[in-house]
């Protein structure tokens, strides 16, 4: 069964130093999420793509996260400087779903990145 | 706006117990998708059920079923004769029909003991 892969699982790291995560979503799957899950919360969208362009970016906080999926296959959310309050689960989802065509389709979710910041 | 709430925290029931768990969401579109996953510890979250606005029948699958009551705003699951394998954080989700971005409920921790 396809599965959506991210690396590494865990990543400790001090503050104000620079992180990246990866992801590989399924294979087919035009629309690649990036969510971040601090605990005890529910998943918060980060930024979606739609093969490689971003179609909402609007929770990134885009002083200090970045995000590109180049060639609208796998994709990489970096960090830098991390921030303590950045310590969080970070989840990659991808689902078939196209803009337009009428409803969203099931997002599958990789297993995620647990992030701690020193 | 669109919200979803889970008022239910934690929720702890013995093995074969049957067990609810309540999704309430507010949302201005008229059609709309929701959802409800499951996040066991390894933290992966699986999806169990998508329903459309238009589709207010309840649906079963197992132990598991659904349901749906638009005049209440609420899209309830209930485990019939829970397994400690049951034991996991469940999220209902919610999807408008502007973007198809996907709003989840704070979660319910469910703990199954034997």
């Amino acid at each position: 069964e396809a599965e959506v892969a991210q690396s590494p699982r865990y990543k400790i790291t001090e503050k104000s130093q620079a992180v990246a995560f990866w992801c590989d979503p399924i294979s087919g799957h035009a629309t690649l999420y990036w969510y971040r899950q601090i605990l005890g919360q529910g998943p918060e969208l980060l930024v979606q793509f739609q093969d490689e362009s971003v179609v909402d970016d609007s929770q990134l906080p885009k002083d200090r996260f970045s995000a590109e999926r180049l060639k609208g296959v796998d994709s990489t959310l970096k960090i830098q400087p991390a921030e303590l309050g950045d310590s969080a689960m970070y989840l990659c989802a991808s689902s078939l779903t196209v803009p337009g065509a009428g409803r969203p389709d099931t997002q599958y979710f990789g297993p995620g990145t647990r992030l701690t910041v020193l | 706006a669109q919200k979803v709430t889970q008022a239910q925290t934690e929720i702890s029931v013995v093995e074969k117990e049957d067990v609810t768990l309540d999704c309430v969401y507010e949302t201005r579109d008229t059609t709309y998708y929701l959802f409800w996953y499951k996040q066991p510890p390894s933290g992966e979250l699986v999806f169990l059920i998508r329903r459309n606005s238009f589709d207010e029948q309840n649906e079963i699958s197992g132990r598991y079923s659904w349901n749906f009551q638009k005049s209440t705003s609420s899209f309830n699951f209930t485990i019939t004769a829970s397994q400690v394998v049951d034991s996991a954080v469940y999220f209902c989700a919610l999807s408008g029909n502007g973007g198809f971005k996907t709003i989840f409920g704070a979660g319910t921790r469910l703990f199954v003991k034997a």
